[in-house]
C-alpha cells in the first residue's frame, strides 16, 4: 500500500515564524500536492509538483512556497506565518501513469495553529 | 475542469444501500468522474472512478448516466464506518492531474 507520511499531526506556531511542513511518500510517485482544508471551503490546492525541482502554483499559493529536492519528499514552507494560515494541511501523491488515471493518495494531515 | 453539484448531507440506515448523487452537467467528453471520501480526522481516500461505463470495485459501484451529466455512487451495504464526507470530482484525462475538491456530501450512517 502507498504510504504518505506527514511529519507532524499537530503544530502550534507564533505569528511571523517560518514554518516547515514535511511530506514523504514511499511509492516512487512523480506527482506530489499540498492542499489546505477549512470548514465550509473543502480542499483547496496550494502547490503541486510533477518532478524533482519542479513546482506549479495551485489556487491559493500566496504566503506559501514549496521545495522538492528529492522525489519522495515535498515540503511546504510558510515564510512568515499568519493567523489566517491556521488550517488542516494535507499532502498527497500520485503516479504519472500514461495508461491509467492514477488516484491521489493522501496523508492524514497536519493541523497547524498560528497564534 | 467541470463543476460538480452534490447535496450537502444525506442519511442512511446501516445495512441499506447508500446512493450518493452528483451532477456534472458541463462535463466534457474526455473528463473522468472520481469519487473520494474523508472520514473524520483522516486524509481523503480514493474510492472509484469512471469515464462512460459503470464501474464496480470492492468498495462501491459508480453509475454514470448515458449523457454523462450525472452519476451516482452506491455503497451497497452501508456500515457505521462509511460515515464520511464524499467528494465527486470531474477531471481531464491526464494521469496525476491535481484534483479540485468541492464541499462534498456528508453521509451519516446510523444503526
Amino acid at each position: 500500500d502507498v504510504k504518505v507520511t506527514q511529519s507532524s499531526r499537530y503544530l502550534v506556531k507564533r505569528t511571523g515564524e517560518k514554518v516547515f511542513l514535511e511530506c514523504v511518500q514511499d511509492m516512487d510517485h512523480e506527482n506530489m500536492f499540498w492542499y489546505r482544508q477549512d470548514p465550509g471551503l473543502g480542499l483547496r490546492l496550494i502547490y503541486f509538483s510533477y518532478d524533482v525541482k519542479m513546482k506549479e502554483k495551485g489556487d491559493i499559493p500566496e504566503g506559501y512556497s514549496v521545495s522538492r529536492e528529492k522525489k519522495e519528499r515535498f515540503s511546504l514552507i510558510l515564510e512568515s506565518a499568519s493567523t489566517n494560515q491556521t488550517s488542516m494541511y494535507l499532502c498527497a501523491s500520485s503516479s504519472r501513469s500514461l495508461v491509467f488515471n492514477s488516484p491521489l493518495h493522501f496523508g492524514n494531515g497536519t493541523r497547524l495553529t498560528v497564534t | 475542469d467541470a463543476k460538480t453539484t452534490q447535496p450537502p448531507s444525506m442519511d442512511c440506515a446501516e445495512g441499506r444501500a447508500a446512493n450518493l448523487p452528483c451532477n456534472h452537467s458541463t462535463i466534457s467528453g474526455n473528463e473522468y468522474v472520481y469519487w473520494y471520501r474523508q472520514i473524520h480526522s483522516q486524509g481523503p481516500q480514493y474510492i472509484i472512478h469512471g469515464l462512460k461505463n459503470n464501474e464496480t470495485n470492492e468498495m462501491a459501484s459508480l453509475i454514470i448516466t448515458e449523457d454523462r451529466k450525472s452519476s451516482t455512487l452506491i455503497l451497497p451495504h452501508a456500515t457505521l464506518r462509511d460515515t464520511a464526507v464524499y467528494y465527486c470530482i470531474v477531471t481531464l484525462n491526464q494521469a496525476g492531474t491535481a484534483l479540485i475538491f468541492g464541499k462534498g456530501t456528508t453521509l451519516s450512517v446510523s444503526s
